[in-house]
């Protein structure tokens, strides 16, 4: 029979469109925060991250926002290009550090040329 | 640009044989992760290793999955006897914890296992 598998939520954007991805976590320790970008038939490439002392963090095209007080994160890209259609996943550790994390269940992000 | 590198990429092979996965974490990372990843349970972390150190192998079956890392250039992961319901897509990450600020999971791109 046929196999259900996770159901990954989908943004679709056009080509040159700001995308935004949310995550919301639910451990209120957690204080470091990473984004993940996921293309078919490979592993997940960090892209950015955040610590909790910050509410903002900027990389090329990419922003990362943390609203610790909801417990959500974002991750914004500018003028989004067919490249970065693939799978966003945020994670995040309780640690202090770079040790353990857990991974949310992840976003496809789908480019319309 | 240093990369993890997982051999072999892909393996298929019967149910019951031993299954071997290999990983070289990046030079001077000191944190070695093994992950899982289906569609149905997404990425499940399986085994963690710090400084050689196996710290956290909850998600690891013990009856059939063993993880190593006999020296630090070299993790290994294997299954004996695989079962059908192992089949997935195994990654390695390696990151650091030594150095301020650290330096975050890098994956390899992964062994696709199937077993028949």
């Amino acid at each position: 029979g046929e196999s259900v598998g996770l159901h990954l939520p989908t943004l679709s954007v056009q080509e040159g469109d700001n995308s935004i991805i949310n995550c919301a976590y639910s451990n209120s320790a957690s204080d470091y925060f990473i984004w993940y970008k996921q293309e078919s038939g490979k592993g997940p490439q960090f892209i950015i991250d955040i610590r909790s002392n910050m509410d903002k963090r900027q990389g090329q095209r990419v922003t990362v926002l943390l609203n610790k007080t909801v417990k959500h994160l974002s991750l914004q890209i500018a003028a989004t290009q067919p490249g970065d259609s693939a799978v966003y996943f945020c994670a995040e550790s309780s640690n202090g550090g770079y040790q353990k994390v857990t991974f949310g269940t992840g976003t496809k992000l789908q480019v319309i040329p | 640009d240093a990369r993890v590198t997982q051999t072999p990429r892909h393996k298929v092979t019967e149910m019951g044989q031993e299954v071997t996965m290999r990983c070289q974490p990046i030079l001077g990372h000191n944190t070695v992760f093994w992950y899982r990843q289906t569609m149905m349970q997404g990425l499940e972390l399986l085994a963690y290793f710090r400084n050689r150190a196996p710290l956290d192998d909850s998600g690891m079956p013990k009856d059939r999955f063993s993880a190593e890392m006999p020296d630090a250039t070299l993790a290994t992961l294997k299954i004996q006897p695989s079962e059908p319901r192992d089949s997935a897509v195994y990654f390695c990450a390696s990151g650091s914890d030594r150095v301020i600020p650290g330096v975050p999971q890098h994956f390899g791109d992964g062994t696709r296992l199937s077993i028949l």
